[in-house]
């Protein structure tokens, strides 16, 4: 089946860093991603990670994916005010068409 | 090009009218795909077109629902005799041919009276 995973808030102190994590189950999915949502805008493609990859790291952001377990995590280094928003996990299917199958999102609230 | 465009950004309409919304792609785009996002909840998968053919319809576009892109360019997406659960953030994205990344556009937020 196809259903994807994550815990609904993380709170962290500015400075801090924040992992967000996501469970997905379709064994078949190609590539794993971060979007990024703020409140009125659109979703922002942060990073992503094909199935035969561990990890990525861009910047402040480190992407782990253990596939065994069908886990994904993302690792925000020193996070920020500007990082509170919400954080969707999603993955796409071997469809051939990379219909997307995106989790119900993880609202992340910074304290400065 | 500035991304992908949704117009309207914002729709009302009461129960039982039909409403249509429209996508304009990233203009080489040839994949474009719409998604509905409820309060609370991630996107959620309708549709998809490679240029003008729709490859692919979820189960959630139900017989009130229809897509179409004529020329694979700009698409609409029809909603009749709409209900009061079909309100929600209708979302447009596009894509290279073969491409992982998608580019989404703001949506269009409907909501039935």
């Amino acid at each position: 089946g196809e259903d994807v995973e994550q815990s609904l808030f993380l709170s962290v102190r500015e400075g801090d860093s924040s992992v967000i994590n996501c469970t997905y189950t379709d064994s078949s999915s190609t590539y794993l991603y971060w979007y990024k949502q703020e409140p009125g805008a659109g979703l922002q493609l942060l990073t992503y990670i094909f199935s035969n990859m561990d990890m990525k790291q861009d910047q402040r952001l480190t992407v782990l994916l253990n596939k065994k377990d069908k886990h994904l995590s993302l690792r925000i280094a020193d996070t920020q005010t500007g990082d509170s928003a919400i954080y969707f996990c999603a993955e796409s299917l071997n469809t051939g068409g990379f219909k997307t199958i995106f989790g119900a999102g993880t609202r992340l609230f910074v304290k400065a | 090009d500035t991304g992908v465009s949704q117009d309207p950004r914002h729709k009302i309409t009461k129960r039982g009218q039909n409403v249509t919304f429209r996508c304009d792609p990233i203009s080489e785009h040839n994949r474009l795909y719409w998604y509905r996002q409820t309060l609370g909840q991630g996107p959620e998968f309708l549709t998809y077109f490679q240029n003008e053919a729709q490859l692919e319809k979820s189960r959630l576009l139900s017989d009130r629902f229809s897509a179409e892109r004529p020329k694979g360019s700009f698409s609409t997406l029809e909603i009749q005799r709409t209900e009061q659960g079909d309100s929600a953030m209708y979302l447009c994205a596009s894509s290279l041919d073969n491409s992982y990344e998608q580019y989404f556009g703001p949506g269009t937020r409907l909501t039935v009276t």
